[in-house]
């Protein structure tokens, strides 16, 4: 019920290219879906987030779609650049007193120059 | 800067050691957080708390033992008892607004052998 499946573990892609990762719930619970990336030796750090009352969230050149009756949501990165390479985790919680994140198991992608 | 500080970055032990994992942050923030990351695992909780000396246990608490008697400071002590204690362990914090982001350390890696 916890668990948040992320995939692929990890990805190549071409500079300029479209970077998709995809992420799956169970917890009908959950009601913030965030995104962190992370640099190798680094914390991860907020990349973008989405509540379930939308479908798709875009901050420049990263979108969130989110597909509540299927329960995913994915992580689309439009011309994707090599200081995109890190590690980016999906992530969800839903609402109460701790607010606990509960992450999927990441995805490394590198952008080829 | 507000932020989080993890000492060491790298920590190396014998086993059968305790050993104990430094977390301060200046960010006034409530709650406080220990991760642990393995490759392909994502991050799995291991202990929280949201006031000072209070705590609770994560998914996988068990071998570690945290302490929350300032703010401020949040260490974790990783003890004999956890059998597999060689991995990459993040702190974070969260002000008292559970839907504001989680802010990271930049870890320590622990390497027991």
């Amino acid at each position: 019920q916890q668990q948040v499946k992320q995939s692929p573990q990890s990805l190549i892609v071409q500079k300029g290219g479209i970077s998709i990762i995809n992420c799956a719930y169970e917890n009908t619970a959950f009601d913030y879906f965030p995104w962190y990336q992370q640099f190798p030796g680094k914390g991860p750090a907020l990349l973008i987030a989405i509540r379930p009352d939308v479908s798709e969230k875009k901050e420049g050149r990263f979108t969130i779609s989110f597909n509540k009756s299927a329960k995913q949501f994915s992580l689309h990165i439009m011309d994707s650049q090599p200081g995109d390479s890190a590690t980016y985790f999906c992530a969800a919680s839903a609402r109460g007193s701790a607010r606990q994140l509960t992450f999927g198991s990441g995805t490394q992608l590198t952008v080829l120059p | 800067d507000g932020g989080i500080t993890q000492s060491p970055k790298y920590l190396f032990r014998k086993e059968g050691q305790n050993v104990t994992l430094s977390c301060e942050q200046n960010l006034n923030h409530d709650a406080m957080y220990w991760y642990r990351q393995d490759p392909g695992q994502g991050l799995r909780l291991i202990y929280y708390s949201q006031i000072v000396n209070d705590f609770q246990k994560g998914d996988i608490a068990e071998g570690y033992s945290v302490s929350r008697e300032k703010k401020e400071s949040f260490p974790l002590t990783v003890t004999s008892a956890q059998k597999n204690p060689t991995a990459f362990y993040l702190c974070a914090s969260q002000p008292r607004d559970r839907d504001s982001p989680l802010h990271f350390g930049n870890g320590t890696r622990l390497t027991v052998t």
